[in-house]
């Protein structure tokens, strides 16, 4: 079964950092382009970051350049988001999704359950 | 400000046909492929198409979508209260380095 689980996430004081990680298995990890989506209380989805398979290509949503890192280790399988100088704007809840693809599409498929960040003081 | 536009609501009895609107620009739908999420109350959001029209397995044939130029429809027949839900647009777009971007989500409700 193709799987994602994310962990990490917790109350952050302003200015505070974070790591959030997600971890894959049931398909090959290596092979697949990987994003970050987040969703914060009562709004709509916002993509965040994605990554290459082989990490040499990085995107990241305007709003999180310079503050928010995606990586990732194909031998553990896993998806990481360093989030730095937080703000009470990046509350949400945030999905590791895994980026499907055939030809010249994309698509976000699965997601995992999500980890709620919550910034406050 | 959602850079896909979206209808906030939708709504319709069971049994219906029902459609929700996702525009955009060149940048997006007018060059990418556009998928379609579904998120159920407090759950993670589901594809439920994906380039522009394709179903994955085990999404019922009652949901259908569609593109034109810079904009899209995602298509309910047969109302089901199990359909009520949240629905999100999708596509990659080209723009700034190039980013995903989503629509503002459609609350379905059935009557």
């Amino acid at each position: 079964e193709v799987q994602l689980v994310e962990s990490g996430g917790g109350l952050v004081q302003p200015g505070g950092s974070l790591r959030l990680s997600c971890a894959a298995s049931g398909f090959t990890f290596s092979s697949y382009w990987m994003s970050w989506v987040r969703q914060a209380p009562g709004k709509g989805l916002e993509w965040v970051a994605n990554i290459k398979q082989d990490g040499s290509e990085k995107y990241y949503v305007d709003s999180v350049k310079g503050r928010f890192t995606i990586s990732r280790d194909n031998a553990k399988n896993s998806l990481y988001l360093q989030m730095n100088s937080l703000r009470a704007e990046d509350t949400a809840v945030y999905y590791c999704a895994r980026e499907g693809w055939e030809l010249n599409s994309n698509w976000f498929d699965p997601w995992g359950q999500g980890t709620l960040v919550t910034v406050s003081s | 400000q959602s850079v896909l536009t979206q209808p906030p609501s939708a709504s319709g009895t069971p049994g219906q046909r029902v459609t929700i609107s996702c525009s955009g620009s060149s940048s997006n739908i007018g060059s990418n492929t556009v998928n379609w999420y579904q998120q159920l109350p407090g759950t993670a959001p589901k594809l439920l198409i994906y380039s522009n029209n394709q179903r994955p397995s085990g999404v019922p044939d009652r949901f259908s979508g569609s593109k034109s130029g810079t904009s899209a429809s995602l298509a309910i027949s047969g109302l089901q209260s199990e359909d009520e839900a949240d629905y999100y647009c999708a596509a990659w777009d080209d723009s700034l380095n190039g980013h995903w971007v989503f629509g503002g989500g459609t609350k379905l409700t059935v009557l």
